[in-house]
């Protein structure tokens, strides 16, 4: 079973900034089989990366993904107001899919 | 538009059931894989187990077999998600969430609104 964790736990960054969240697997993931998810408070989770650095349909490119084996990252170039929320990765490639346990991105 | 449309919020004793459903459209029901997915007042996200809409199989994580039970009715186009013996721990948000390619390793997108279970004496 694959476990992921994710740092920092908490992140504090002011609009504008570059946030860099990691996402580090227990066992190699095949980069094929990553993705980053957003959900902000009240709200189901939405999918913004997958196959690792692939944005889903309608993601801005502000949003980028990159990392193989055991080390994932997500990268926000430029953070607007709407971005600030929890972030979670997750391996969808063997049983059971599991998910980080979430990095919170609040307003510094 | 693809858009899944869960039941409304559901109050339950410890011990009791409760059956979730998840209804899809605007897309092909059969063509798309259906997750279950938990989330405990303010705990990250847990996943419950997959169901494929086409033939009805299904794969659970240990953590759940033998008390969740997901199945689907391909004339209403909507997925179900039973879970029995419950406890305190059970309280949580329930989402469903398909599929985002036609693969049964695919991640998860759109979901639905999602369900709050509370489970309370």
């Amino acid at each position: 079973e694959i476990v992921l964790t994710q740092s920092p736990g908490t992140l504090s960054l002011s609009p504008g900034e570059r946030a860099t969240l990691s996402c580090r697997a227990s066992q190699s993931v095949s980069s094929t089989y990553l993705a980053w998810y957003q959900q902000k408070p009240g709200q189901a989770p939405r999918l913004l990366i997958y196959g690792a650095s692939s944005r889903a349909t309608g993601i801005p490119d502000r949003f980028s993904g990159s990392g193989s084996g055991t080390d994932f990252t997500l990268t926000i170039s430029r953070l607007e107001p709407e971005d600030f929320a929890m972030y979670y990765c997750q391996q969808y490639g063997s049983s059971p899919r599991a998910f980080g346990q979430g990095t919170k991105l609040e307003i510094k | 538009q693809v858009q899944l449309v869960q039941s409304g919020a559901e109050v339950k004793k410890p011990g009791a059931s409760v059956k979730v459903s998840c209804k899809a459209s605007g897309y092909t029901f059969t063509s798309y894989y259906m997750h279950w997915v938990r989330q405990a007042p303010g705990q990250g996200l847990e996943w419950m187990g997959i169901v494929n809409p086409s033939g009805g199989g299904t794969t659970y994580p240990q953590k759940f077999q033998g008390r969740v039970t997901m199945t689907r009715d391909t004339s209403t186009s909507t997925v179900y998600m039973e879970l029995n013996s419950l406890r305190s721990e059970d309280t949580a948000v329930y989402y469903c969430a398909r599929g985002y390619g036609a693969g049964s390793y695919d991640p998860f997108d759109p979901w639905g609104q999602g369900t709050l279970v509370t489970v309370s004496s």
